[in-house]
């Protein structure tokens, strides 16, 4: 069964700095689909930014960017020039490609902004 | 588009009482899950649903139901609540599996005494 360890339950930036959120993933499979997830205070999930393990490419979305090291089963986000709007849990989460229809989530990761 | 929508936003129950969470989409989505989230943990799939009138189990089925008679409404049943299912209850919905984003619902937050 795929597992996915996020090893920071809590970070915090400062506002317009960069920070990192660490991911870890353990799959037999060499087809998947890696997420990160963001849950604000008012519970609601949003997809922030996705990941097809077949590409690459690093996914890049505006102020957040991804460092998918397939080999090492790792898939971190890194955010830049942090807002006070990006406090938040940041859930990474993995899908198979075929079969299981699942997300499997990690514990997730608090991030504080600090003004 | 409202998106996913899930009613009651907040529950308390009796120990042995039932209910039915309700969500409903209006994205015209195959796809449908239900999921919990126990606190300081991340999301667990109970059930999922690939079309109207297809439903299967996820990782933690069991004290729950589900059916799919539309496209749009995937309710989920708890049968003879228990403590372990005080949770925080997520649908969500997609287009299609795999890559394909999940949209999700804002929660119901059930609590069983």
């Amino acid at each position: 069964a795929q597992t996915v360890t996020q090893s920071q339950p809590e970070m915090s930036v400062q506002e317009a700095e960069t920070v990192t959120l660490s991911c870890t993933y353990d799959t037999s499979e060499s087809d998947y689909y890696l997420f990160w997830y963001k849950q604000p205070p008012s519970r609601q999930m949003i997809l922030v930014i996705r990941q097809e393990a077949y590409k690459q490419q690093n996914a890049t979305e505006n102020r957040f960017s991804v460092n998918f090291q397939k080999a090492a089963k790792s898939f971190s986000l890194k955010i830049s020039d942090s807002q006070l709007g990006d406090a938040a849990m940041y859930f990474c989460a993995y899908r198979s490609a075929v079969g299981s229809e699942k997300l499997v989530f990690g514990k997730g990761t608090k991030l504080t902004v600090n003004p | 588009n409202a998106g996913v929508t899930q009613t009651p936003k907040f529950r308390i129950l009796k120990i042995g009482q039932s209910m039915t969470l309700q969500c409903t989409q209006d994205m015209n989505h195959n796809y449908m899950y239900w999921y919990r989230q126990d606190p300081g943990m991340g999301l667990k799939l109970i059930y999922y649903s690939v079309g109207a009138g297809i439903t299967d189990k996820g990782e933690v089925p069991n004290g729950y139901n589900v059916s799919r008679s539309t496209t749009e409404d995937f309710p989920l049943r708890l049968e003879l609540a228990a403590p372990s299912q005080t949770s925080v209850y997520f649908c969500a919905s997609s287009y299609d599996r795999g890559r394909y984003e999940q949209y999700f619902g804002p929660g119901t937050r059930l609590t069983v005494t």
